[in-house]
């Protein structure tokens, strides 16, 4: 079954940084487009950045771009966010999803990891 | 790049139906099929329950339908029951090859 975990969450300070990594099991992960999303306390989800089957193009929300990277290693079937420069404004629970094949529908998971950023 | 509109909640009984609204504009939800909708129990990861606009994941109840005109799409949920309680969330592919959330709606079954 398709299983997404991630890790690599935790506290750190404002102006810091945080790797994510989501380890995928259960599917052919070339064959998808991975995707992070993330929630803050109390707000709805956002969509952060999703990388397609071979690293070849990426995509970012205006709240992270230039400050995020999105990265695939599909020999480890993992996906990583790599976050720089972070603020409060960062505290919150961050997914990875797979992206279907067809529709850019978001149809599998994580369990989410939570990032806690400190002022 | 703003979030979809979508009402902060809606309400209904079991057994009645619902509809929530997602407004956006011709350079997402207008320009594209790519609308997909989500449902979310706190605590829990978000669940797919629409993609390109009208289509259900296998295991999606059909009481689950999607629709979509011009620039907003709508989610119908018909013979509401208790467990469909939960925030919903629609989705959408933009011009700029991003997505882009709604805000959410609160859905409360009374």
């Amino acid at each position: 079954q398709v299983q997404l975990v991630e890790s690599g969450g935790g506290l750190v300070k404002a102006g810091g940084s945080l790797r994510l990594s989501c380890a995928a099991s259960g599917f052919t992960f070339t064959e998808h487009y991975m995707s992070w999303i993330r929630q803050a306390p109390g707000k709805g989800l956002e969509w952060l950045s999703y990388i397609r089957y071979s690293s070849d193009y990426t995509y970012y929300g205006d709240s992270v771009k230039g400050r995020f990277i999105i990265s695939r290693d599909n020999a480890n079937n993992s996906v990583y966010l790599q976050m720089n420069s972070l603020t409060a404004d960062d505290t919150a629970v961050y997914y990875c999803a797979r992206v279907t094949q067809w529709g850019l529908g978001l149809d599998y998971w994580g369990q989410g990891a939570l990032v806690t950023v400190s002022p | 790049q703003s979030a979809l509109t979508q009402p902060a909640s809606v309400s209904g009984s079991p057994g009645q139906s619902i509809t929530i609204s997602c407004t956006g504009t011709n350079s997402d939800v207008g320009g594209y099929k790519y609308v997909s909708w989500y449902q979310h129990h706190p605590g829990k990861a978000p669940k797919l329950i629409l993609f390109e606009v009208t289509n259900r994941p296998s295991g999606v109840s059909d009481r689950f339908s999607g629709s979509k005109s011009d620039n907003t799409a709508s989610l119908t949920i018909s013979g509401l029951q208790a467990e469909d309680e939960a925030h919903y969330y629609c989705n959408s592919y933009t011009s700029s090859g991003t997505l882009v959330f709604g805000g959410g709606t609160k859905l409360t079954v009374l």
